[in-house]
């Protein structure tokens, strides 16, 4: 079974800084995607970036960026020039690729509450 | 573009009772995922429906279940409800294979609570 962790329940950040979150995994799966998910007051949740398993470049959205380190079963999320929007719930999520175990169905992590200030 | 709707917004039930959660997924996709969101327990995998077939199961007990309809889109039933159900319903869509375009597309859930 793979499992995700995200050991900071909460961060806060000064407008226009950089913060980033922390997040591992477990899995003895070989293909597998992983995301970071935002969920702001409004519920919905929306995928900020994700990452496969067998690229080695890690990838950026903007303003966002990962550090996906695979040997380690790391997975941070780092956001440049915070912005007050950007206060919201961040998940984690794993999914095995297609044939795994849990394609399909996303494993998420406990979810860090980050809080941009003015 | 229409994303995915859910309905109800809210929901409150009696313990015993039974719920029906409703999912309208983005058009063109046929996939169709359940989440359950609970005070302290996290995001857990419910159920994925694919042109109208169960894909996958999380560890949820059998009253738990749900359909998918010819035009995509979904219903969540949960029987005999507990207390423990009381919970934020989140429904997601995506094209049929998964890593093709952008994934999962996340509607803004039903809150079901259970007196």
């Amino acid at each position: 079974a793979q499992t995700v962790t995200q050991s900071q329940p909460e961060m806060s950040v000064q407008e226009a800084e950089t913060v980033t979150l922390s997040c591992t995994y477990d899995t003895s799966e070989n293909n597998y995607y992983l995301f970071w998910y935002k969920q702001p007051p409004s519920r919905q949740m929306i995928l900020v970036i994700r990452q496969e398993a067998y690229k080695q470049q890690n990838a950026t959205e903007n303003r966002f960026s990962v550090n996906f380190q695979k040997a380690a079963k790391s997975f941070s999320l780092k956001i440049s020039d915070s912005q007050l929007g950007d206060t919201a719930m961040y998940f984690c999520a794993f999914m095995t690729g297609a044939g795994g175990t849990s394609y399909g169905k996303l494993t998420f992590g406990q979810g860090t509450i980050l809080t941009v200030h003015p | 573009e229409a994303g995915v709707t859910q309905s109800p917004t809210h929901l409150i039930k009696t313990r015993g009772q039974q719920a029906t959660l409703r999912c309208s997924p983005i058009s063109g996709h046929t996939s169709v995922y359940w989440y359950q969101q609970a005070l302290g327990l996290g995001l857990q995998f419910l159920l994925w429906y694919d042109e109208g077939e169960e894909r996958n199961r999380g560890n949820f007990p059998p009253r738990f279940s749900g359909r998918q309809f010819p035009n995509y889109s979904s219903e969540l039933n949960v029987n005999a409800l507990e207390l423990e159900d009381s919970a934020l319903y989140l429904c997601a869509s995506s094209f049929h294979s998964f890593v093709a375009g952008p994934g999962y597309t996340f509607g803004s859930g039903t809150r079901l609570t259970v007196v």
